[in-house]
């Protein structure tokens, strides 16, 4: 069973180029989220989804952009890439029970570089 | 707005020692609380959870108690081994979000 596929595991892009970093899941969840890993902060949401065709923005939104058309799939652009962009990005899936998450599960990260 | 807290590390321990992570958090309403565990090179992992006052949430010889009036959720393990080496994160669901903490490293010596 694959659970969370992240793709790809390691990039590095020149500053202004754009770029989408791929997300799958294959246990039918609902939720879907984007997180960045940053030294000494932690894990930060940049969006969710509920659903397919529902999304919403996290705690750093800025500089990214999501779309949810199938259950399965919740891709995150890179729509101008800065240095400050350079993280560690993990993309996160829940089943949703009486309006709240279970737990996540992590997909194995992509580590980005920009130059 | 929602939040948590969690010691800052990096911890060092010896094989067999008692293992303490502190954990408060600020939330409105009634959050689930977790600790997850990342290893290197790898995506986190739910380690436990609880989600009401007083549950106690344990595996694999950890355990962190919901404590309402404290507003924590305080991580212990009574011996800890190499193999727990990693990094813990603290955190919290009310909703749509979960809100994790810092996290602190773990490094236990032989």
């Amino acid at each position: 069973n694959a659970g969370v596929t992240q793709t790809p595991k390691f990039q590095v892009l020149k500053t202004g180029q754009s770029m989408t970093l791929q997300c799958a899941q294959d246990m039918n969840h609902e939720y879907m989220s984007w997180y960045r890993q940053d030294p000494g902060m932690g894990l930060r949401l940049i969006h969710y989804s509920v659903g397919a065709g529902i999304t919403d923005q996290g705690e750093v939104p800025n500089g990214y952009n999501v779309s949810r058309s199938t259950t399965e799939d919740f891709p995150l652009r890179l729509l101008s890439a800065a240095p400050s962009q350079t993280s560690v990005y993990f993309c996160a899936s829940s089943k949703r029970t009486g309006g709240g998450n279970e737990k996540l599960f992590f997909g194995s990260g992509t580590q980005l570089s920009v130059l | 707005g929602d939040s948590v807290t969690q010691m800052e590390g990096p911890v060092t321990l010896s094989e067999e020692a008692f293992l303490t992570i502190n954990c408060t958090y600020t939330a409105t309403g009634y959050p689930s609380l977790f600790w997850y565990v990342q290893y290197p090179g790898e995506g986190l992992q739910l380690l436990l959870k609880a989600t009401k006052a007083d549950d106690k949430g344990s595996n694999k010889g950890f355990e962190a108690t919901y404590r309402k009036e404290t507003t924590s959720f305080h991580l212990e393990k009574g011996s800890v081994q190499v193999s727990d080496s990693a990094v813990y994160f603290c955190a919290l669901s009310t909703g749509n979000q979960f809100y994790f903490g810092t996290g602190t490293s773990l490094t236990v010596i032989p």
